[in-house]
């Protein structure tokens, strides 16, 4: 037990295709964010969510649509993907946004979209 | 903005030797942490050790060690004695200490990565 869950863990869509993944945290933190590993590239932040509201969103395109309806879910929404966003996507939690403390990981879900 | 580069993208070791995963980070602020994560097949990202940038001790957590060179904005990872479970994707990270008023606090910036291999 990571103490972060993500599902699903593969996810195979065409690029019509609607799916969500899923972020789920029992650790009693109050962030939680969405990160997108591509080979061969540092970890991009996506988004940052702190106490349910979305307080960062690095230029993401809107065929990405995140939602937080609680501090211990997260959800990305994919709508008409593209093959470039084929990647690793890694869901985080944090407690106290300004602690310092580093965040606790989940192991992803590996999205393809061909 | 900040930036963290991790100059080794492979590196490889003997079981039980030792290895040095290199570092660098650039900053105006004086203020932040330093994190090492790894990230075996499993995809599991798992804190190694942390530093905060005003403690001048290098931090420890058994068989791992830094050398934080604030100065010269370098944070290097020291495995001993090191084992096969050791393999995996290290990511070295900065994050800005909000108590020091940083505009991107929390955010964490991860460096490319480097592969390290353990040899039987």
């Amino acid at each position: 037990e990571t103490g972060v869950t993500q599902t699903p863990r593969h996810l195979v869509m065409g690029m019509t295709n609607k799916k969500s993944l899923k972020c789920e945290q029992h650790l009693g933190h109050n962030a939680m964010y969405w990160y997108k590993q591509s080979a061969k590239k540092p970890l991009e932040l996506m988004f940052v969510y702190n106490f349910k509201e979305q307080t960062e969103n690095n230029s993401v395109p809107s065929r990405f649509s995140p939602e937080c309806p609680n501090s211990s879910h997260l959800f990305l929404h994919l709508h008409t993907l593209q093959p470039e966003d084929s990647a690793l996507y890694l869901c985080a939690s944090s407690q106290g946004f300004g602690t310092g403390y580093g965040y606790t990981f989940g192991s992803g879900t590996r999205l393809t979209v061909v | 903005a900040q930036t963290v580069t991790q100059s080794q993208p492979e590196m490889s070791v003997q079981e039980a030797e030792t290895v040095t995963l290199s570092c660098t980070y650039d900053t105006s602020e004086s203020d932040y942490y330093l994190f090492w994560y790894k990230q075996p097949p499993s995809r599991q990202m798992i804190l190694v050790i942390r530093q905060e940038a005003y403690k001048q001790q290098n931090a420890t957590e058994n068989r791992f060690s830094v050398n934080f060179q604030k100065a010269a904005k370098s944070f290097s990872l020291k495995i001993s004695d090191s084992q096969l479970g050791d393999a995996a994707m290290y990511f070295c990270a900065y994050r800005t200490n909000p108590n020091a008023g940083g505009t991107s606090y929390g955010k964490l910036t991860f460096g490319q990565g480097t592969i390290l291999t353990v040899h039987p």
